[in-house]
């Protein structure tokens, strides 16, 4: 069974500090989404990280995914309380249809002000 | 334009009652998902459809489980002989096409609780 494992599940931190989560497994996906969730809201869409040591950038997120393409991290710098939410990540596996994900439990952000 | 709406947002129900959560995808999308979220936790695949057809039901949990999507457009999931257990969020999410690097929209999900 593929899993993704997201730590750490929780982190709350002040307005203005660099933080990085992790998102971690023994298997290759073919690529590796990011979402964010806020209360009662649906996933979005963050990124889609798709090559071995691809990095990409979302104003003040970085993205990254590992050259074995079994993990990824997202670096977020001077974080804002607008960052608050639940980060997941998602990924498509290589091996089955390429419909579904697999989901990882999600590392909840507070950002205090 | 519209988004992913999905309806009620909230339902109560009782152990042992039916009960019915409906989904608008983004018109136009052709594929539409299912997943089940419970607290702490991130989404868990349900079912797939790819037009009016159920292209892959291998999440649904058991057979009190059942969804629909006579038209290809709207979805509705069903729950027969509700248990605690089927507590979660359910969230519905569309896509233009199938397959994992195109982007899901999701719905901002139903929260269903049963006593």
């Amino acid at each position: 069974t593929q899993l993704l494992e997201q730590s750490p599940q929780f982190l709350s931190i002040q307005e203005g500090e660099n933080l990085t989560v992790y998102c971690n497994s023994s298997s290759v996906f073919s690529s590796l989404q990011w979402y964010r969730q806020e209360p009662g809201e649906g996933p979005v869409l963050l990124v889609t990280v798709v090559t071995g040591g691809e990095v990409k950038k979302l104003k003040r997120l970085t993205f990254q995914f590992g050259d074995a393409r079994k993990d990824s991290s997202l670096h977020i710098t001077a974080a804002q309380p607008g960052d608050t939410g639940l980060y997941l990540c998602a990924g498509e596996s290589p091996k089955d249809s390429n419909y579904q994900l697999i989901w990882g439990a999600g590392t909840k952000l507070i950002i205090k002000p | 334009g519209a988004g992913v709406s999905q309806t009620p947002s909230n339902k109560v129900t009782e152990k042992g009652k039916y009960v019915e959560l409906r989904c608008d995808p983004i018109s136009g999308h052709t594929a539409l998902y299912w997943y089940r979220q419970s607290l702490g936790q991130g989404p868990e695949f349900l079912i797939y459809f790819q037009g009016t057809g159920a292209a892959d039901d291998s999440g649904l949990p058991n057979d009190r489980f059942f969804a629909v999507r006579p038209e290809g457009s709207v979805s509705t999931l069903k729950i027969q002989r509700t248990e605690r257990g089927d507590s979660a969020v359910y969230l519905c999410a569309s896509s233009p096409i199938a397959g994992g690097t195109d982007t899901q929209y999701f719905g901002p999900g139903t929260r269903l609780t049963v006593l």
